[in-house]
């Protein structure tokens, strides 16, 4: 079983509609991250979290340290936010889920 | 955020040759960089982790002498792929941090290497 689980694996939505991205872990973490993967391959880091939640423009993610597992939500969905998401845990040598590829269709 | 500078973003090589991956942190002092590797339609893998002025630690199955990794300055992380064969064809991305602990990481743009 991988240490980092994501879901979905592919996620389709509409522009303007509300996406939520789950992950759960299976390991004791001091931080967990959210990265956005662009099609070319690069990477950005959305938010580093170890408790509660954190928003940033359209962005919310929050993070249940009993439950292990975090969620990375978007509001009002646009093209511009496909990309493919990716949970990781650990402050620096990160462990990464698989990621989540989003297509949001205008 | 603090800006990570990774060059170059792509290169092709022929089979045998080396390649050097430069990581650079603009705007920080990085004490401790990390080299990814990433196969196509799969997850992000960590090869190696670096510490200004020592050597790296790699992860179980990257063999070090194939891929040498050099962080000789505070901004600096170089990753060399030696004598590069087909199979070394990969997305390869580097993180850089200010120190350990939870401190938040940064990554460079990524760089594609193939290999002919």
């Amino acid at each position: 079983k991988n240490e980092v689980e994501q879901s979905p694996q592919n996620l389709t939505a509409q522009e303007g509609e509300f996406i939520t991205i789950n992950c759960s872990y299976s390991v004791g973490i001091s931080a967990l991250h959210w990265l956005q993967q662009h099609p070319g391959g690069g990477i950005v880091s959305l938010f580093m979290l170890s408790s509660g939640k954190k928003k940033h423009g359209r962005l919310i993610a929050t993070i249940n340290i009993q439950e292990k597992h975090s969620s990375l939500h978007i509001t009002a969905s646009h093209p511009r936010d496909s990309a493919v998401y990716i949970c990781a845990v650990g402050a620096n040598d990160m462990r990464f889920g698989a990621g989540t590829r989003l297509t949001v269709k205008p | 955020g603090a800006v990570v500078s990774q060059h170059p973003s792509w290169v092709i090589c022929k089979s045998g040759t080396s390649v050097k991956i430069e990581c650079r942190s603009l705007d920080f002092q990085a004490t401790t960089m990390f080299w990814y590797r990433q196969f196509p339609k799969q997850s992000l893998m960590l090869m190696a982790t670096s510490n200004e002025g020592s050597k790296a630690t790699y992860e179980q199955g990257v063999e070090k002498d194939k891929f040498l990794i050099n962080h000789a300055s505070l901004t600096l992380s170089t990753l060399t792929v030696t004598s590069a064969h087909p199979e070394d064809s990969s997305f390869y991305i580097c993180s850089a941090s200010q120190g350990a602990g939870n401190t938040e990481a940064f990554f460079g743009q990524g760089t594609r290497l193939t290999v002919v």
